[in-house]
């Protein structure tokens, strides 16, 4: 079965730190992996997904197939990136989007 | 351009009563998805449907159904209820469906769901 695993209910770093979410996902094919970001009292809204290869607001993630893991990375942390975020795997034959359970990012000032 | 609205934004029903939540999806998006987040969880997948059908369901009972109307609004039942059923309903739109690609998807705010 298919799983998404963020080990970190919440990560607290100072704002100018490096940031890292992990995620790790359980699946023997080939999967599209999103990130998805919810801001206090917005929607849930996707971030970034590993085919685009894109940084968004900062933020990279890389897909490595041989530890299957999709961590999240931003160099300099900033205060606006407080939220919580989502990992999430995508069969690429289904229509079902599997989540993590989320980590909430809070900045430091 | 109207992005995807839900109704009611929050309701309280009792054990074993019956519950329709609403959905309108974005503009030109023809698919939509539903997903029940409990407290402190990731949302997880009830169903989606593409072109008024349902295509692709998650880990949930019969008593959660669902319809697609020909203007690509949305309604999710659930029968039944059980207090475990408490949770934030989210709708989701996208552009395109039928499995095999991935198009972006657009949430809505959610519905508040209280069983007592």
């Amino acid at each position: 079965a298919q799983r998404v695993t963020q080990p970190e209910k919440l990560l607290s770093v100072f704002k100018g730190a490096p940031v890292e979410l992990k995620c790790n996902y359980s699946y023997s094919g080939s999967p599209e992996l999103f990130w998805y970001v919810q801001y206090s009292r917005q929607r849930l809204q996707l971030l970034l997904r590993h085919i685009s290869r894109e940084s968004i607001k900062g933020f990279t993630a890389d897909l490595n197939k041989g530890e299957t893991s999709f961590h999240l990375k931003k160099p300099f942390a900033q205060e606006e990136d407080s939220a919580m975020y989502y990992c999430a795997l995508k069969r690429s034959s289904a229509s079902k989007i599997i989540f993590g359970s989320g980590t909430r990012l809070s900045i430091r000032p | 351009e109207t992005g995807v609205t839900q109704s009611p934004t929050h309701l309280i029903k009792t054990r074993g009563q019956q519950v329709t939540l609403r959905c309108s999806s974005q503009s030109g998006h023809n698919t939509v998805s539903w997903y029940q987040q409990a407290l402190g969880q990731g949302p997880q997948f009830i169903f989606q449907y593409y072109r008024e059908e349902e295509n692709g369901r998650g880990n949930f009972p019969p008593r959660f159904s669902g319809l697609q109307f020909p203007n690509y609004s949305s309604e999710l039942n659930v029968n039944a209820l059980e207090l475990d059923d408490s949770a934030l309903y989210l709708c989701a739109s996208s552009p395109m469906g039928g499995g095999p690609s991935y198009n972006e998807q657009f949430f809505g705010p959610g519905t508040r769901l209280t069983v007592l």
